[in-house]
C-alpha cells in the first residue's frame, strides 16, 4: 500500500544551525510533492512545492529537493530561528487525481 | 478576503449521536477537500469536491461519513451515529483548482465522541 514516512521523532537543533528533515515513500509516483507547516490548533500551511522533473526549490531560507529514485524528498532550513519550531508535513500528488497523501509530519524545535 | 473559516471550533457529543461540521471556502475556490487528523497522525484524506463534478469520496471511512457542497461554496461533513473512533480534528482546506496548487486549510474542528 501508499505510504509516507517523515521521522515521527522530534528534531532539536540549536539557533542558527540548518535543519534537514526527510520524507520517504513507497508504492507511489507522485507528480508533486509539498511541505506544509502545522502549528499547535492550527491547519496546515504551504510552505513549497517541487515537480517530479525538478531536482531542487528554494525559498528565502527553506529549500527542498525530490529524489524519485530513491523516493525521498529532503527540507532543510538554513540559519533556523525559534520561530520556525512547528510540525512539518510532507504531502505527495499523482497525476491521476487530486487526492493528496501526508505523511504524519516531523516535529521541530529551535532552542535559542 | 478572509480564510478558510470552520465552525464549531470544537464540539463534544455522545457515541450515537449525529453531528455536522461546517466549512466556509475561500471565495472563488472551486476546490475543497475534508480530511481528519487523528493524535499523532498525519491527514487523512475523505473527500474532494471541484467545481459540478462529482465529488472523489474514495476516503471515506464509513457510510456513516457523508458530505454536500451546496452552491460550489459552503460544505457540510455529517457523523452520523458517531463512534468514539471518529474523536479527532477535522480540517477543510480550500484551492483554485488546479492540479499543483495550494490547499488552503482552516483551523480545524475538534470532534470528542463520549
Amino acid at each position: 500500500s501508499q505510504k509516507i514516512e517523515q521521522n515521527s521523532e522530534a528534531l532539536n537543533i540549536q539557533e542558527g544551525k540548518t535543519a534537514t528533515l526527510t520524507c520517504n515513500y513507497t508504492n507511489y509516483s507522485p507528480a508533486y510533492l509539498q511541505w506544509y507547516r502545522q502549528d499547535p490548533g492550527r491547519g496546515p500551511v504551504f510552505l513549497l512545492l517541487i515537480r517530479e522533473n525538478e531536482k531542487e526549490k528554494r525559498k528565502e531560507r527553506l529549500k527542498v529537493t525530490f529524489d524519485t529514485t530513491l523516493k525521498q524528498s529532503l527540507f532543510h532550513i538554513t540559519a533556523s530561528q525559534p520561530a520556525d519550531s512547528a510540525t512539518y508535513l510532507c504531502a505527495l500528488r499523482n497525476t491521476g487525481g487530486f487526492k493528496t497523501i501526508f505523511g504524519a509530519g516531523t516535529r521541530l524545535f529551535v532552542k535559542a | 478576503g478572509a480564510g478558510v473559516s470552520q465552525s464549531p471550533s470544537n464540539k463534544v457529543t455522545e457515541k450515537g449521536k449525529d453531528v455536522e461540521l461546517r466549512c466556509d471556502p475561500i471565495s472563488g475556490h472551486t476546490a475543497l477537500y475534508w480530511y481528519r487528523q487523528s493524535l499523532g497522525q498525519g491527514l487523512e484524506f475523505l473527500i474532494y469536491f471541484q467545481g459540478n463534478s462529482a465529488p472523489d469520496k474514495s476516503g471515506l471511512p464509513s457510510d456513516r461519513f457523508s458530505a454536500e457542497r451546496t452552491g460550489g461554496s459552503v460544505s457540510t461533513l455529517t457523523i452520523q451515529r458517531t463512534q468514539q473512533e471518529d474523536s479527532a480534528v477535522y480540517l477543510c482546506a480550500s484551492s483554485m483548482g488546479g492540479i499543483a496548487d495550494t490547499q488552503y486549510f482552516g483551523p480545524g474542528t475538534r470532534l470528542t465522541v463520549l
